[in-house]
């Protein structure tokens, strides 16, 4: 069964520094999504993508966020100047049509650790 | 927000047994999904029951809607070792994404 593959598993990175976590949605998945979950917190939506551009974005999806659809198959999420409190786990996830009666696919998640 | 809280928190059962998850939400919702999620792993889904059904079947899962106590159940029969995990409600979705609970952490004692 396709599944959303995420890399790397585990990230750790300096305060300050820049991370990109990449995503590989399911092929023939047009919508696209990125998640958080701070340890024993809820999972919370960061931002929604389609076509190339971002959809919808919450709160915590600040100017610190970006993402990219680079070429035909990745999916990225880059933190610019990561701070301790972004250390968390990152899902991304994948829709075949952006309607709310549609599942999303979850990869395993991306573990950021920031020092 | 369309959140979803569940409850209990944890809740651990002998293997066999029945377990029941509740989910409560706020604003009117479309439909409601159940995501469980085994340690260490990404989100898998269950099952969507649409704000129009009362009871949706799939497999050992039992879904119940009662959109107007806003509420939902999750029945898992039979309860299987295999099944330790936390499942989560899940509001909204589409472009402005998913609203999850803190979910129920449910332990199966074989």
């Amino acid at each position: 069964e396709p599944e959303v593959t995420q890399t790397p598993s585990h990230q750790v990175t300096q305060m300050g520094q820049e991370v990109i976590l990449r995503c590989v949605p399911i092929s023939n998945h047009l919508y696209f999504y990125w998640y958080r979950q701070i340890l024993g917190q809820k999972v919370e939506f960061l931002v929604s993508f389609y076509n190339n551009e971002i959809s919808e974005k919450s709160e915590i999806f600040d100017d610190q966020f970006s993402v990219e659809r680079p070429d035909g198959s990745n999916f990225t999420l880059k933190i610019r100047s990561t701070k301790l409190e972004d250390s968390a786990m990152y899902f991304c996830a994948s829709s075949e049509r952006q309607y709310s009666n549609q599942p999303q696919h979850f990869g395993d998640g991306t573990r950021l650790s920031i020092l | 927000s369309q959140q979803g809280e569940e409850d209990p928190q944890a809740l651990s059962i002998q293997e066999g047994e029945n377990a029941t998850m509740n989910c409560s939400y706020k604003t009117s919702i479309n439909n409601l999904q159940w995501y469980r999620q085994n340690s260490g792993r990404g989100l898998v889904h269950l099952i969507l029951i649409r704000s129009n059904e009362r009871e949706k079947h799939s497999g050992r899962l039992r879904v119940t809607l009662d959109t107007s106590k806003k509420s939902s159940s999750l029945l898992i029969t039979a309860s299987r070792a295999a099944d330790t995990a936390s499942y989560f409600c899940a509001a909204g979705g589409g472009a402005d994404g998913l609203t999850f609970g803190k979910g129920t952490h449910l332990i199966i004692q074989p």
